[in-house]
Formats: C-alpha cells, sequence, structure tokens
C-alpha cells in the first residue's frame, strides 16, 4: 500500500523567508508518480508539480523549487522569499501508474499549512 | 477554457437523506475521479471512471455509488447520508497518469 506523511502540520513564517515543506512516501511500485498541490482557503486544488519516478532531477520554477530524492524516498517543496500569496494548506501526493488497468488515484498526505506574516 | 466544475458549491442535508453531486471535466479528458475531504485531512480517493467505467474504487462503503455519462460527465450518490459523511467533495479530470485538475468542491454539510 502506499503512504504519504507531512510530518510538518502547520509552519509560520515572516514574509520574504524561505521555507521547506517536507513529504515522505512509501511505495512498493517501481513506477510512480509524486505530485504537490496548494489549496488556498476557497478550497480548489491548485496544480503545483509532478515528478515521475526515474526523473530525479531537481526542478526549480520562479521562488519554488523541488528536491527529489529516491535514496530517502522524500519529495521536498520549498518556496524561497515567502509571500503573503502563499499562505495555503499545502498537499503532498503520490500515485501508482497501474496502467493494466487505466486505474490513476492520487494518495495524499494530511497537508502542511503555511502562514505567511507579513 | 472552462476548467473542471461542480455543482452544487454548498449543500445541507439532514441524516438519512440522499445527495448527488455533479461534474463536469475540462473539454476532452475522459477520466473523472472523485474524492472527500475531511476537515484537517487531506482528500481521499472514492472513485474513477474512465471511458464511463468503474477504473478504482477507495475504500468506502456502499453507500457511495457513481456513474459516468457519454459526455464524460460525472455524479457522485450518497445514500443514507451519515454525519461522518460531512465534507468537502472534489472532482477532478485527467488524461490519465498527468497531472489531475481539480474542481473547486461541493460542501456538503449533514445535520
Amino acid at each position: 500500500a502506499q503512504k504519504v506523511t507531512q510530518a510538518q502540520t502547520e509552519i509560520s513564517v515572516v514574509e520574504k523567508e524561505d521555507v521547506t515543506l517536507d513529504c515522505v512516501y512509501e511505495t512498493r511500485d517501481t513506477t510512480y508518480y509524486l505530485f504537490w498541490y496548494k489549496q488556498p482557503p476557497s478550497g480548489e486544488l491548485v496544480f503545483l508539480i509532478r515528478r515521475n519516478s526515474f526523473d530525479e532531477q531537481n526542478e526549480i520554477s520562479g521562488r519554488y523549487s523541488w528536491n527529489f530524492q529516491k535514496s530517502t524516498s522524500s519529495f521536498n517543496f520549498t518556496i524561497t522569499a515567502s509571500q503573503v500569496v502563499d499562505s495555503a494548506v499545502y498537499f503532498c501526493a503520490l500515485s501508482e501508474a497501474n496502467s493494466g488497468a487505466g486505474s490513476y488515484q492520487l494518495t495524499f498526505g494530511k497537508g502542511t499549512k503555511l502562514s505567511v506574516i507579513p | 477554457d472552462a476548467g473542471v466544475t461542480q455543482s452544487p458549491t454548498h449543500l445541507i442535508k439532514t441524516r438519512g437523506q440522499h445527495v448527488t453531486l455533479r461534474c463536469s471535466p475540462i473539454s476532452g479528458h475522459k477520466s473523472v475521479s472523485w474524492y472527500q475531504q475531511v476537515l484537517g485531512q487531506g482528500p481521499q480517493f472514492i472513485f474513477q471512471y474512465y471511458e464511463k467505467e468503474e477504473r478504482g474504487r477507495g475504500n468506502f462503503p456502499d453507500r457511495f455509488s457513481a456513474r459516468q455519462f457519454p459526455n464524460y460527465s460525472s455524479e457522485l450518490n450518497v445514500n443514507a447520508l451519515l454525519l461522518g459523511d460531512s465534507a468537502l467533495y472534489l472532482c477532478a479530470s485527467s488524461l490519465l497518469v498527468t497531472e489531475a485538475f481539480f474542481g473547486q468542491g461541493t460542501r456538503l454539510t449533514v445535520v
């Protein structure tokens, strides 16, 4: 069975500080996908990034960066120079590619609530 | 282009009643999934449909059912509502293993 753990329940930072959100996952599959979603107070889940299990290259997109390490089963997310608009709940998620059955389901962590204080 | 749309946005029901939630996927997406998000928790997978066939089911009781129509829209039905069914119900459409796009959700309150 697959599992995603986000040990940080809530984080508060002062605006312009850097912040890293941790994600540890468990899966028996060799082919899988990892995701980060942002959920603002409005409730809609906003897709941020997807990585597949064969691509450990770290990625930077503007103020966002992701560190994927298969050796430690971690997929951490860093926001540089945080802004008040970054305040939201962030979810890490895992999908195993059961392509034979055409099945595609996400297993989410419990989320990390980030508060950026002006 | 329109994103994933869900209706209604909010709903209040009484214990024992039945509820139907609706979802229209992004144009061209043939897969629709449903998730339940209880307050303070991450979304939990309920169902996935692809080309009108059920492709996955999460650990939910038989009171929960769903279907997908020829235009790929979907309905989630919950019978005999319990207080514990109060949650945000999210619909996602996807092209299988690419990213899943979520709607704004239906917030169901059971009293």
